[in-house]
């Protein structure tokens, strides 16, 4: 099955830094790669996805790429502000049997200092 | 639009007991899933349901049976609750495919004692 492997851990940055975590898969046919923030407390939300016929979108200060060759992804946020500070996931999503089971990584703590 | 509601928000049980949860979309959406969260671990798939009346296994489905009579309803039982169940449960949804990303619920916090 899918492997998905998250990096750092942990994240700390200055407000108004930039902050990039990746993340790399194990399956060539994934094929959908969504990204989810978590407040403290509170439910995990969609932020952002990209799709494997993409290499590179973006929303506001946020960004995902995406090298297929090197079967990796990565979230870019720029000018990262105190309300970015929570738990960030990646996934990715594998076709199997018609249904699309995202695996995901196990987590980024990201602490923006003010 | 309600989205994904979980109930209940918290619950302790004792060892041996048995306990449902609820999830409840109002979006139409054909797959619904549990998941469970601890800390470092991320989150772990127990099982999901494709449509009405059809379920699988996730990563971690023991100690764990689902059941989806009506497509906008996933319900999560424990029949004998273990102290290895703590957690907080995640339900959520999506459409089918192309896959789209979840739209998760507010979570249930379980403890087993």
């Amino acid at each position: 099955g899918e492997n998905v492997e998250q990096h750092p851990s942990t994240l700390s940055v200055q407000e108004g830094d930039s902050a990039v975590i990746k993340c790399t898969y194990s399956d060539s046919a994934s094929n959908y790669f969504p990204w989810y923030k978590q407040e403290l407390g509170k439910r995990p939300q969609l932020i952002i996805d990209i799709r494997s016929n993409v290499g590179e979108k973006k929303d506001q200060r946020i960004a995902v790429t995406l090298n297929k060759t090197a079967k990796h992804f990565s979230l870019h946020i720029t000018e990262t502000q105190p309300e970015d500070s929570a738990v960030y996931f990646c996934a990715a999503s594998t076709p199997g049997g018609g249904s699309y089971i995202p695996t995901f990584g196990r987590g980024t703590s990201l602490i923006v200092h003010p | 639009n309600a989205g994904v509601t979980q109930t209940p928000k918290f619950r302790v049980l004792k060892t041996g007991q048995s306990m449902t949860l609820l999830c409840a979309q109002d979006m139409n959406h054909e797959y619904m899933y549990w998941y469970r969260q601890d800390p470092g671990m991320g989150l772990r798939l127990i099982h999901y349901s494709v449509g009405e009346g059809i379920t699988a296994k996730g990563e971690v489905p023991d100690g764990y049976n689902v059941s989806r009579l009506k497509k906008q309803n996933f319900l999560l039982g424990l029949e004998s609750a273990a102290p290895s169940q703590t957690s907080v449960y995640f339900c959520a949804s999506s459409y089918s495919v192309p896959p789209y990303g979840y739209t998760f619920g507010s979570g249930t916090r379980l403890t087993v004692v």
